[in-house]
């Protein structure tokens, strides 16, 4: 089953508005959580890393204005993008990494942001 | 030079045959590699993890060369189900982030 679950799968909103997207570690703690962005048919690019109990550190080009992110547990992490736009449209996915599975990368099932 | 680099494709090949995919990476203080799997619109799911001894998991070999900074995946007798993005990813000590290449595209056809 699912280790990190990412809600919700899908959403639309109009152009604007503010959308948050949740990611929790179901039987893990994660003092880290990464967030990735994937157009269609490319790879995912890291948005931003998320730290438990502190600020997020975001990539090169990425607006931290845009993509709030807040780790207030070790269970859970959120993105909301604000004030969304047409270009904002794409493909979120969050993963945490065990450090008792090898440091595996667990994915959620990524969210399917439509903004129209 | 990209951070890891993989060869696109796609490739396309009959059930049955064998498939190699090659990744490069950059960093050298790199400590962890991993082959995962994307099927279209899904999330990356972990195929393999990559060890410097090399390691086989039924189908797939994955191998890692520290020298040349170089990690493969072979698949053998391939079937239909095994059609699917294969991402190779590269990452640092600890909870470092991990590095994504930008995907090979395998399609098995009868």
């Amino acid at each position: 089953g699912a280790v990190v679950s990412q809600h919700p799968s899908r959403v639309i909103c109009k152009s604007g508005t503010s959308v948050k997207i949740e990611c929790r570690s179901l039987d893990f703690q994660a003092t880290t959580m990464f967030w990735y962005r994937q157009f269609p048919k490319k790879s995912l690019m890291l948005m931003a890393t998320s730290n438990e109990g502190s600020k997020a550190t975001y990539e090169q080009g990425v607006e931290k204005d845009k993509f709030l992110i807040n780790h207030a547990s070790l269970t859970l992490s959120t993105l909301t993008v604000t004030s969304a736009h047409p270009e904002d449209s794409s493909f979120y996915i969050c993963s945490a990494r065990d450090r008792d599975r090898e440091l595996r990368a667990f994915f959620g099932q990524g969210t399917r942001l439509t903004v129209v | 030079r990209k951070e890891v680099e993989q060869d696109p494709g796609p490739f396309n090949v009959p059930e049955g045959a064998t498939v190699a995919f090659n990744c490069t990476y950059s960093n050298s203080a790199s400590q962890s590699f991993f082959w995962y799997r994307q099927d279209c619109r899904k999330e990356p799911k972990l195929l393999m993890s990559v060890y410097s001894s090399g390691n086989e998991d039924g189908r797939f070999t994955a191998q890692l060369n520290r020298a040349s900074q170089y990690i493969s995946l072979l698949i053998r007798d391939s079937k239909l189900s095994d059609s699917a993005t294969y991402l190779c990813v590269v990452g640092g000590t600890s909870y470092g982030k991990l590095t994504f290449g930008q995907g090979t595209i395998l399609t098995v056809h009868p």
